[in-house]
């Protein structure tokens, strides 16, 4: 257990729809990462966020969007869904002073737009 | 723009064989290259890792080796068990080590 919570675990829904998911980081953890794997694009990062504010973006669409709160929490927004957005959403934390390179990744959030 | 290429995508080898899966980047200003385990149904973990300035490391049966002039480091897994049967991915960061781009990944199949 890598100490980082998302909810929901699966989430079907339709195209047009707007979703809302969530990442809980480890205790003490104030950097956030959200990333998306699909089976034909690996991880690829969207945005991460340190104590509150956004400090690295990636590849994330404008119909998607982020933020952490003030208890750390973070969720991910994405909005006007088509059918290529199905895929594993995984959200990361990583400590002020630990490994480099060392995100603990959460179990992800499977995402099926029908 | 895939700035880490990993190969194979997929390995299939016997228990007790050597597994090899070998990764490529193209920015230079890459300083930190960690290699993530992923087991179905959970999310990748640390492996192992190593900077540039040694050109290989050990941890038990998993070693990585590094070659700057070439740009290129590979993930051996010696004696491999069925235990190890994943996908890993190879990974690079250039600022600190925290955003990491990531190699497309490696299924590997060990056969008991």
């Amino acid at each position: 257990d890598s100490g980082v919570t998302q909810t929901p675990k699966h989430l079907i829904t339709a195209t047009g729809q707007r979703v809302t998911l969530r990442c809980s980081p480890r205790s003490g953890d104030l950097s956030v990462y959200w990333y998306q794997q699909s089976l034909d694009q690996g991880l690829q990062f969207l945005i991460q966020y340190y104590n509150g504010e956004e400090r690295a973006k990636g590849n994330i669409l404008e119909r998607f969007s982020a933020q952490q709160f003030p208890d750390l929490h973070s969720e991910l927004n994405l909005s006007s869904l088509e059918l290529g957005d199905s895929a594993l959403y995984f959200c990361a934390s990583s400590p002020e002073a630990g490994v480099p390179g060392e995100l603990f990744f959460g179990e992800g959030s499977r995402l099926t737009v029908l | 723009q895939q700035q880490v290429k990993q190969s194979p995508q997929s390995l299939i080898v016997q228990k007790g064989g050597i597994s090899i899966i070998n990764c490529a980047y193209e920015n230079t200003a890459f300083d930190y290259f960690p290699w993530y385990q992923q087991f179905p149904g959970k999310g990748p973990a640390l492996l192992i890792a190593i900077r540039p300035d040694v050109s290989e490391k050990k941890e038990g049966r998993f070693t990585i080796s590094f070659n700057k002039s070439a740009k290129q480091f590979s993930l051996h897994i010696m004696d491999s068990q069925p235990g190890d049967s994943a996908t890993y991915f190879c990974a690079a960061s250039d600022n600190a080590g925290n955003m990491l781009t990531f190699g497309g990944g490696t299924r590997l199949m060990v056969k008991p």
